[in-house]
């Protein structure tokens, strides 16, 4: 697809189980961004990978967090232990530059992640 | 407090109607500034990005504009439609790279028929 496409939209959990989050960026966007939206709020930032490599990863709220980006295209983001706290939409957004230069930010429609 | 305050949390206008949204921010200089509308349940989507050098930048009905001395910015809607029915976000990017982009928590409009 041409977007930045984000699997499952909608995940219903229990609490305490573990949870795998998917973003295929736009194909050929280096930059690629995790952001957690609690509703009334702006997106608060998780993550940001340049490549392979997490440039960014100061936004994870505690050590059940975790991403993956292995090849540079498509990132895992992973919930172990979740908590009902953790109950969100989860954004990705991808950039065909790296971070805070002056290129359009991408974002897919999101994952809505509720634990019950 | 927030480095980036958008005001009012949420407005109500009849459809037709023009309307301003207002974006307070801190962070000085700043690479660019843009402003997002986010449907329900859709992810954020550019409406205007502008560099510190610029005051204003249009996209169709949407105008933006930058006061780097107030260090405001505005998002002017002009005849307003039901489909601009969103949150519009407000978004600081700074110019070092080691830096968060920084969101507002967006204004809510509704607008009625």
């Amino acid at each position: 697809g041409a977007g930045v496409s984000q699997t499952p939209s909608n995940k219903v959990t229990e609490k305490g189980k573990y949870v795998e989050l998917r973003c295929d960026p736009i194909s050929g966007h280096t930059a690629l961004y995790w952001y957690r939206q609690s509703l009334g709020q702006g997106p608060e930032f998780l993550i940001y990978f340049q490549g392979t490599g997490a440039a960014d990863d100061s936004g994870l709220p505690n050590d059940r967090f975790f991403a993956v980006r292995p090849e540079g295209s498509v990132s895992t983001l992973k919930i172990q232990r979740t908590e009902r706290g953790d109950s969100a939409v989860y954004l990705c957004a991808s950039s065909p530059v790296s971070r805070n230069i002056a290129g359009e930010l991408f974002f897919g429609e999101g994952s809505r992640l509720t634990v019950l | 407090k927030n480095q980036v305050e958008q005001s009012p949390q949420s407005l109500i206008i009849l459809e037709g109607k023009n309307c301003t949204l207002q974006c307070n921010y801190t962070v000085s200089p700043f690479s660019n500034l843009r402003w997002y509308k986010q449907d329900t349940g859709r992810g954020p989507v550019s409406l205007t990005i502008m560099t510190f050098s610029e005051n204003t930048k249009s996209n169709g009905r949407y105008t933006a504009t930058l006061d780097a001395d107030t260090k405001q910015s505005s998002l002017h809607i002009t005849a307003s439609q039901l489909s601009d029915s969103a949150s519009y976000i407000c978004v600081v990017v700074p110019p070092n790279r080691d830096d968060k982009i920084i969101f507002g928590k967006g204004t809510r409009l509704h607008i009625l028929p």
